[in-house]
């Protein structure tokens, strides 16, 4: 079974600055997709972010982007300039290539402060 | 409506009590998941639709967990003769496309507590 792991319950950063949450996975296999979902307290999950494992190329949106290190099996999450809006849970999943079920981990929350 | 609605938004229940949650997908929606989120952790996978048809539910804890989604739109899940482990927010989840591979759409959940 493949395992996530958030090693950061909790993360501060201030607005306009620039936080990374960690995330690293453990598999054997070749073929699967790496996500960053964020949950605000109304509980509605949103997709961030997703990779395929066989991209090199790192995935960008806007002030999102992730530095996947598919060796190091760790697919960490940049936020850049960062707004009050972005404090949420944020959670790091895999899903293999065949199947159906997202495996999240337990989840970084985040807060900015003014 | 314009999201996945799910209903009802908080549940409590007395141990032994079956329980049924609904979730309305967003229109069209071929696909639809639901997870299960305890407290202070992430969603843990539990059934997939395809349509109307269940392809995986390898994520059921029990045999106290059913769902279905008859004609391929509304989804239930329900849980028969609940017990405390099965407090937890469950979510459902659609997307457009079969399979995995589209983007999925969250509901706000369901809030069970089991007493």
């Amino acid at each position: 079974a493949q395992t996530v792991t958030q090693s950061q319950p909790e993360m501060s950063v201030q607005e306009a600055e620039t936080v990374t949450l960690s995330c690293t996975y453990d598999t054997s296999e070749s073929d699967y997709y790496l996500f960053w979902y964020k949950q605000p307290p109304s509980r509605q999950m949103i997709l961030v972010i997703r990779q395929e494992a066989y991209k090199q190329q790192n995935a960008t949106e806007n002030r999102f982007s992730v530095n996947f290190q598919k060796a190091a099996k760790s697919f960490s999450l940049k936020i850049s300039d960062s707004q009050l809006g972005d404090a949420a849970m944020y959670f790091c999943a895999y899903r293999s290539g065949g199947g159906y079920a997202l495996n999240f981990g337990k989840g970084t929350s985040l807060l900015v402060t003014p | 409506g314009a999201g996945v609605s799910q209903s009802p938004r908080y549940k409590v229940a007395k141990r032994g009590q079956d329980v049924a949650l609904r979730c309305d997908p967003i229109s069209g929606h071929v696909s639809l998941f639901w997870y299960q989120q305890a407290l202070g952790q992430g969603p843990e996978f539990l059934t997939y639709f395809q349509n109307e048809a269940q392809l995986d539910k390898s994520g059921l804890p029990s045999d106290r967990f059913f769902a279905e989604r008859p004609e391929g739109s509304v989804s239930t899940l329900k849980i028969q003769r609940t017990q405390q482990e099965d407090s937890a927010v469950y979510l459902c989840a659609s997307s457009p496309l079969q399979g995995p591979t589209g983007e999925l759409f969250f509901g706000e959940g369901s809030r069970l507590t089991v007493l």
